[in-house]
Formats: C-alpha cells, sequence, structure tokens
C-alpha cells in the first residue's frame, strides 16, 4: 500500500479544460514535491513545498499552478495545457525539506487531447 | 547535461543469480544514493540508499556499493526472483540542499 495517496488514477482532458490533480499524505511530512515522468524517461522535479510554502519552482510553465491547502494535501491546477503535458504526474513527500528518501505516489496519468 | 546515467535501458537474469545493476554520475558533490524500483503503473518505492560516507550497505536480498574514485555505484540484488522484475532508477542528491537527479531506469526481467 502506498502512503501517498494521487487522484484521479486517469484524466483525460481537452487543451481549454481546467482541472486538478490532487495528492494526500498522512505520514506527517512537511516537504512535499510534483514530479513529470514521461515515457521511458526519468521523474523530473516540477515544484517542491516546503512546510506548506512553494520553495522550489523548476521553470515551469504557468500553466500548471500548483496548491498546498494544509500540511497533508498538495494539488496541482491545470489549464490550458498542450498535448506534449501528456504525461504521468508524480507526488511524493519527505519528513522534512531535503530529507531522503521521498515517498512517492501512484501518480496520475494525464492524456491531453 | 545528464549527471546520473545508468548505461543499461535493460537486463535478463536467471531466477536465484545475481542481478547487477550499474548507475554512473558525473557531480562530485552527490553525496546521498537511492535505487528506487518502479512497477508498471505505480510509482517509484524507495528500496535502499547509501552515503557517501560509506563503500556499502546491505539489507536483505538488496546491497549497493559506492566507489567515490569512480563516481559509481551498483546494486547488487541476490538472489534475483521473477517478482524483481521491474524498472530500476538511481539517483543522486546534494542531500539537505540539492535536488533528487534520476538516471534512465534499468529494466530487470528475472526469467523462472
Amino acid at each position: 500500500d502506498t502512503e501517498v495517496t494521487q487522484t484521479p488514477k486517469h484524466l483525460v482532458m481537452g487543451m481549454t479544460n481546467k482541472k486538478s490533480l490532487k495528492c494526500e499524505q498522512h505520514m506527517g511530512h512537511r516537504a512535499m514535491y510534483w514530479y513529470k515522468q514521461k515515457a521511458k524517461k526519468p521523474p523530473e522535479l516540477m515544484f517542491v513545498y516546503s512546510y506548506e510554502k512553494l520553495s522550489i519552482n523548476e521553470s515551469v510553465p504557468s500553466r500548471f499552478s500548483p496548491e498546498c491547502p494544509n500540511s497533508s494535501l498538495l494539488n496541482l491546477h491545470l489549464h490550458a495545457l498542450q498535448p506534449e503535458d501528456s504525461a504521468l504526474y508524480l507526488c511524493a513527500s519527505s519528513q522534512g525539506p531535503g530529507d531522503q528518501p521521498q515517498h512517492f505516489g501512484d501518480g496520475t496519468r494525464l492524456s491531453i487531447l | 547535461d545528464q549527471q546520473v546515467k545508468q548505461n543499461s535501458p535493460s537486463l535478463s537474469v536467471q531466477e536465484g543469480r545475481i542481478s547487477i545493476l550499474n548507475c554512473d554520475y558525473t557531480n562530485s558533490m552527490f553525496d546521498y544514493f537511492l535505487w528506487y524500483k518502479k512497477y508498471p503503473a505505480e510509482g517509484p518505492t524507495f528500496l535502499i540508499s547509501i552515503s557517501s560516507i560509506k563503500d556499502k550497505n546491505e539489507d536483505g536480498r538488496f546491497t549497493v556499493f559506492l566507489n567515490k574514485s569512480a563516481k559509481h555505484l551498483s546494486l547488487h540484488i541476490v538472489p534475483s526472483q521473477p517478482g524483481d522484475s521491474a524498472v530500476y532508477f538511481c539517483a543522486a542528491i546534494i542531500y539537505q540542499g540539492g535536488k533528487l537527479i534520476f538516471g534512465q531506469g534499468t529494466e530487470l526481467s528475472v526469467k523462472p
């Protein structure tokens, strides 16, 4: 059982839609991460939240908007995505900022039509 | 510039034998290394890690070896089991400051 839960597991959306990905952890971790993984490629970091504050944005386009409503929840709001944004989006958490290991959820498989 | 490299995209091993997965890195500032396993339709699962102050770490069937002078680490799985068939990612980080950098992954297939 994964301790980081991501919903939905699959999402298909058009380029004009607005949708959100959700991530939840109840391990008391204070750092949470969003990664993007394309097929046959390694995960690539997008955002890091430390103590519910955005600490790292890896130059991600503004059509991806992260939000951390509380210490257990992490959202990724999506708007006006492009077909090349189709990928697996992974959420992870760690005990504290910079602590390892990071624990990953099973991801949301996103397809942009 | 790929800082963490896994040069073998795939590896096939017979059940019961040893699996050796290799990883090279270029950034000498990396001081902590991790191995993750990933099954299809699941997220990466942490397997084992090693700090740069050690050259070996063991956990059951899994052993990670670090050769700092060669900037090389390897994961040994003994004995290999069919359930070990997955993609294995090597990752490196400058602890407490940097971001986790993943290699391209090696797909391990353990045949009965």
